[in-house]
């Protein structure tokens, strides 16, 4: 199955800071999904590519996948309170319905 | 549009009872799929169903089994009941492979 690492465990940043995760899969990326969790709540759908050298934004948040590195990575700029929470990679290499996710990584943003 | 609705919010069992969760999906999905997320272990697939015919399974005991309904709505239901049960339980709904919308979960605690 496939293995979804993510880099950092968890980071604090100062408001106004810039911030990237890394998610790196074990296999070739054929896809990947960003999701936003907050502690305890359901998943908020972020982001997904699906092609490699794919990027995609939405307000501060910038995503892209680098199939070759079997990697992707999200960057926030100049964070805000709202980005706290887990972040989220997730991947369905096989097309077969089943996500893996990665461990996820907890951003807390620092006034 | 209504979001992924989860039901029951909360739930506490006692060991060796039996639980049932629900999840409606948004209309017109007809794919819905089950999560379990505990700290232990993160987020693990437990199973996906398409127009009432369950398409993947993941690696859970048979005590963990799912259903579909011909609306698309969702229930799983865990027997005999172990502490070890205790997690956030997710649903996803989705249109095909365009993405999976979370709903906020059940929070199952087992004592």
């Amino acid at each position: 199955s496939q293995e979804l690492e993510q880099s950092p465990q968890s980071l604090i940043v100062q408001e106004g800071k810039n911030l990237t995760i890394n998610c790196t899969s074990s296999k070739t990326l054929y896809g990947l999904y960003w999701y936003k969790q907050k502690y305890g709540e359901g998943l908020i759908f972020l982001m997904m590519l699906q092609k490699g050298g794919e990027e995609k934004s939405h307000e501060k948040i910038t995503a892209k996948l680098d199939e070759k590195k079997q990697q992707s990575s999200l960057h926030i700029t100049a964070s805000q309170p709202s980005h706290a929470g887990i972040y989220l990679c997730g991947a369905d290499p096989s097309n077969d319905y089943k996500l893996s996710f990665g461990a996820g990584t907890t951003v807390t943003v620092r006034a | 549009k209504a979001g992924v609705t989860q039901t029951p919010r909360y739930l506490i069992k006692t060991r060796g009872q039996q639980v049932t969760l629900s999840c409606s999906p948004i209309s017109g999905h007809r794919s819905v799929s089950w999560y379990q997320q505990t700290p232990g272990q993160g987020l693990q697939f437990l199973f996906e169903y398409f127009s009432e015919t369950q398409r993947n399974k993941g690696n859970f005991p048979g005590r963990f089994s799912g259903r579909q309904f011909s609306n698309s709505r969702s229930e799983m239901n865990v027997s005999t009941l172990e502490l070890g049960d205790s997690a956030l339980y997710l649903c996803a709904s989705s249109l095909g492979l365009a993405g999976y919308t979370f709903g906020s979960g059940t929070r199952l605690t087992v004592v």
